[in-house]
């Protein structure tokens, strides 16, 4: 069974520029989560999905930071105009609805400049 | 704000040895509890999780819960360089939607 998928890997861009990453999830998984990962710390929820639906978004920096899931399936996360404090590595993390096993895609890494 | 405390490290430990790694949390509602490891440059790989008080035995692991006193550990028996890694503590809070609060890590070196 494949395992959750993102790209790109790493991207470096420049401050006030926009970026965006994928994610697929494993299939079957309606549960789909964004988390921020800075180097040294734990991971932090951006935002979690059911299905194409969005149950939590509370520590999404909703000014800068928008995603989607329009058909339940894949995911995009985007970052507008991105700012130093923005380099982090980017997880996904997808889930069956109602498990609390989530499994976690490769990441992007990605250094703001 | 809810939270999770884990001591950052690192802990040293012998190849053989017991390593012991401890954890915290605020949130008195919480029902599971999830232990990750983490390569460095890879992504949380799920090894433990307990919903219980007491001991939870998995191979060389062992998590343990202790929910009046708030903390989780993890044992891992037998430890090998190959367990060098940080290991992440995450809660579920209560509430639903099984929203994940993970702590800070706490990264082990096993020396040879």
């Amino acid at each position: 069974e494949a395992g959750v998928a993102q790209s790109p890997r790493y991207k470096i861009i420049e401050k006030r520029q926009s970026v965006a990453f994928w994610c697929n999830p494993i299939s079957g998984h309606a549960t789909l989560y964004w988390y921020q990962q800075i180097l040294g710390q734990g991971p932090k929820l951006l935002i979690q999905f059911q299905n194409n639906g969005v149950v939590d978004d509370s520590q999404l920096p909703k000014d800068r930071f928008s995603a989607e899931r329009l058909k339940g399936v894949d995911s995009t996360l985007k970052i507008q105009p991105a700012k130093l404090e923005d380099s982090a590595v980017y997880l996904c993390a997808s889930s069956l609805a109602g498990s609390e096993t989530q499994y976690f895609g490769p990441g992007t890494r990605l250094l703001v400049l | 704000q809810k939270e999770v405390e884990q001591n950052s490290g690192p802990l040293s430990v012998p190849e053989g040895a017991i390593a012991s790694l401890n954890c915290t949390y605020s949130d008195r509602g919480s029902q599971s509890f999830f232990w990750y490891r983490q390569y460095s440059g890879k992504s949380p790989e799920l090894i433990m999780s307990i919903y219980s008080n007491g001991d939870k035995e998995d191979g060389r692991f062992t998590a343990q819960l202790n929910k009046a006193s708030q903390y989780v550990s993890l044992l891992i028996r037998d430890s090998q360089p190959s367990d060098s890694a940080t290991y992440l503590c995450a809660v579920s809070l209560s509430g639903g939607y099984n929203k994940l609060i993970f702590g800070a890590g706490t990264r082990l070196a096993v020396h040879p």
